[in-house]
């Protein structure tokens, strides 16, 4: 059973343009809901987390979007960069931030320049 | 700071030996972490759960005769994989919560260490 389905599987952008990706989630009781980068050969970095008490969380060029009623939430990377050319995986939790995550299947971003 | 290592980075070894991984938080205490496998072009997959001083928890599927975790330390937890066969060969990620404000405080990933088996 998969309670995170991450969406699309890859991306390709041209620089400068938006990225988004999108994740849906099955289960009420996740409410830590954060997102990765990861590049090749090495491990996941957060890049910014949201809670279900905001909507909106915005960081630098990235801004998660969060919709409780539809048990969606979404990444927006604006002004895409060649650097940001990576794999973005959404995650869920329950409870504390540093709790078991559940990974959604992950998103291969290309930033063409 | 909140700097986790993994060591190796990368492992070749032949089919039937034992090969051991180990995870360290160097700036920080953890008394929880965590291993994921991750195979080419997938998602991470959560293994088990580490414990400082109790037996880890591991995940529907996992084999815990083949997958040994001792996590003996508030900084270090190891996982062996026992007679390793070469469909035990992926990328293996380990991560840590810290200690300290641990209910505002994310896991944090070290960068992994690629196994292969021949």
């Amino acid at each position: 059973q998969q309670q995170v389905k991450q969406s699309p599987q890859s991306l390709i952008v041209q620089k400068g343009g938006i990225s988004i990706i999108n994740c849906a989630y099955e289960n009420t009781a996740f409410d830590y809901f954060p997102w990765y980068q990861q590049f090749p050969g090495k491990g996941p970095a957060l890049l910014i987390a949201i809670r279900p008490d905001v909507s909106e969380k915005k960081e630098g060029r990235f801004t998660i979007s969060f919709n409780k009623s539809a048990k969606q939430f979404s990444l927006h990377i604006m002004d895409s960069q060649p650097g940001d050319s990576a794999t973005y995986f959404c995650a869920a939790s329950i409870g504390a931030a540093g709790n078991k995550l559940t990974f959604g299947g992950g998103t291969r971003v290309l930033v063409k320049p | 700071g909140a700097v986790v290592s993994q060591h190796p980075s990368w492992v070749i070894c032949k089919s039937g030996t034992s090969v051991k991984i180990e995870c360290r938080s160097l700036d920080f205490q953890a008394t929880t972490m965590f291993w994921y496998r991750q195979f080419p072009k997938q998602s991470l997959m959560l293994m088990a759960t580490s414990n400082e001083g109790s037996k880890a928890t591991y995940e529907q599927g996992v084999e815990k005769d083949k997958f040994l975790i001792n996590h003996a330390s508030l900084t270090l937890s190891t996982l062996t994989v026992t007679s390793a066969h070469p469909e035990d060969s992926s990328f293996y990620i380990c991560s840590a919560r810290p200690l300290q404000g641990a209910s505002n405080q994310p896991q944090h990933f070290g960068d992994g260490t690629r196994l292969s088996i021949l």
